[in-house]
């Protein structure tokens, strides 16, 4: 068990639904991280929050909202999504944003978007 | 800009096999590169991190190396065995200023490791 977990692991939303996504780390890291994994493409960084403040947004659309709210939990907000947006959500923890420590991942959220 | 490339996409072998898998990046001016495992449909695993100023590191039947200035790491594995059968992913940490960290993912090599 890597000490990071995802909950659902699968969701099926419509293009009209709001769902949101959930990760909580017990490994006492200061940094959380989203990712998004496409079929045949690299895992692509989304948000990093270092202790409960967003350092960088990689560019993402609006219809996802990160929040994370303290430094164990990172949720990710889905609004209005497209059928593009289907991919596995990675959720990860490492103890500090400097890339000094490994980054931990959670088993991922299977998105499909109808 | 950064990018990382693995070397073969897909691998089949023998148990038993010794095996290395490739990954090379352009760019080598990093802090780190790690090496994950990924089971299908699932999360990854971090399976060892190699800092630049090192070349190598060890872990069970596993041995990662870096060469930074040509840009090259290798996973050998050693005695492969059906239970290795997944996706691994190499990842670089660039030096950036500003200090925030954000690794680079190669595409993976998926290994199937028949009985």
């Amino acid at each position: 068990e890597t000490g990071v977990t995802q909950t659902p692991r699968h969701l099926v939303m419509g293009m009209t639904n709001k769902k949101s996504l959930k990760c909580e780390q017990h490994l006492g890291h200061n940094a959380m991280y989203w990712y998004k994994q496409s079929a045949k493409k690299p895992l692509e960084l989304m948000f990093v929050y270092s202790l409960e403040e967003r350092v960088e947004n990689n560019s993402v659309p609006s219809r996802f909202s990160p929040e994370c709210p303290n430094s164990s939990h990172l949720f990710l907000h889905l609004h209005t999504l497209q059928p593009e947006d289907s991919a596995l959500y990675l959720c990860a923890s490492s103890q500090d944003q400097y890339g000094l420590y490994e980054q931990y991942f959670g088993p991922g959220t299977r998105l499909t978007v109808t | 800009k950064q990018e990382v490339t693995q070397i073969p996409a897909a691998l089949s072998v023998p148990e038993g096999e010794n095996l290395v898998l490739n990954c090379s990046f352009t760019d080598s001016a990093i802090y780190n590169l790690q090496w994950f495992r990924q089971d299908p449909g699932k999360g990854l695993t971090s399976l060892l991190l190699i800092q630049s100023s090192q070349r190598e590191q060890t872990s069970g039947r596993l041995n990662a190396s870096l060469d930074k200035s040509s840009g090259r790491s290798t996973l050998y594995i050693a005695a492969s065995q059906p239970g290795d059968s997944a996706t691994y992913l190499c990842a670089v940490r660039p030096l950036t200023q500003g200090g925030s960290e954000k690794l680079v993912f190669g595409k993976g090599t998926k290994l199937t490791v028949n009985p």
